[in-house]
């Protein structure tokens, strides 16, 4: 069965320190891999995807996320967190064409940032 | 601005009566998809369409319902809505590289 998993509900990190979200997908075709942040209140807003390539893909507010095809993994990484990052993120999966359009999204990692 | 529009925001209402949800997009998308929100479970998909005319079941249908008559609107109608029906719906519309673009978001309270 398709799925996303995302072990860490909850998430606290001091401001400036480093970050590792985690993500572990299951699908049975070439996946395509994103990761969305949502702030309090807001919508989703896309901060990487992965399609095919360098398996390191680099995304906005200085996220990064890489793709271990022999992990099923896709953990999204920052080197040093602000506290504007404090808010839920969601990796998702999807694939190409007819009902894989898709995106099977992960249950979120709340992610707090203490000062 | 490229955008997927959603109205209302916010929408309270009673069990049993009917309302419709809209969702717009100016981007001449083929797809576009209903997505429902709700703490620990993530986003799941509810209805999704193709094109014009053609819609099909996502993972949570029941209680539901769309139409796509034109291609830029793809709106979502609860006949007869119920307190678990209460969630923060999001509309979406798939671009050609395979990105999506979101709505703002509905939240809708049942009581």
């Amino acid at each position: 069965a398709q799925s996303v998993t995302q072990p860490d509900i909850h998430i606290t990190v001091s401001e400036g320190a480093s970050l590792e979200l985690r993500c572990n997908y299951s699908y049975g075709a070439t996946p395509y891999l994103f990761w969305y942040v949502q702030s309090p209140g807001q919508g989703l807003q896309l901060l990487l995807k992965y399609f095919s390539g360098d398996t390191l893909v680099q995304g906005i507010k200085g996220f990064e996320a890489e793709f271990k095809r022999s992990q099923s993994s896709f953990n999204l990484r920052k080197p040093s967190v602000h506290w504007s990052d404090a808010a839920e993120y969601f990796c998702a999966v999807g694939g190409y064409g007819g009902a894989t359009n898709k995106l099977i999204f992960g249950t979120g990692t709340l992610l707090a940032v203490q000062p | 601005e490229a955008q997927v529009t959603q109205n209302p925001r916010y929408l309270i209402t009673v069990t049993g009566k009917k309302l419709t949800v809209t969702c717009s997009q100016n981007m001449n998308h083929e797809y576009m998809s209903w997505y429902r929100q709700d703490p620990g479970l993530g986003l799941r998909q509810i209805y999704y369409s193709m094109n014009v005319e053609v819609t099909d079941k996502g993972d949570v249908p029941e209680g539901y319902k769309v139409s796509r008559k034109e291609k830029r609107n793809f709106p979502l109608i609860l006949e007869s809505p119920s307190p678990n029906q209460t969630s923060l719906y999001f509309c979406a519309s798939k671009t050609s590289n395979y990105g999506y673009t979101f709505g703002s978001g509905t939240r809708l309270t049942v009581v």
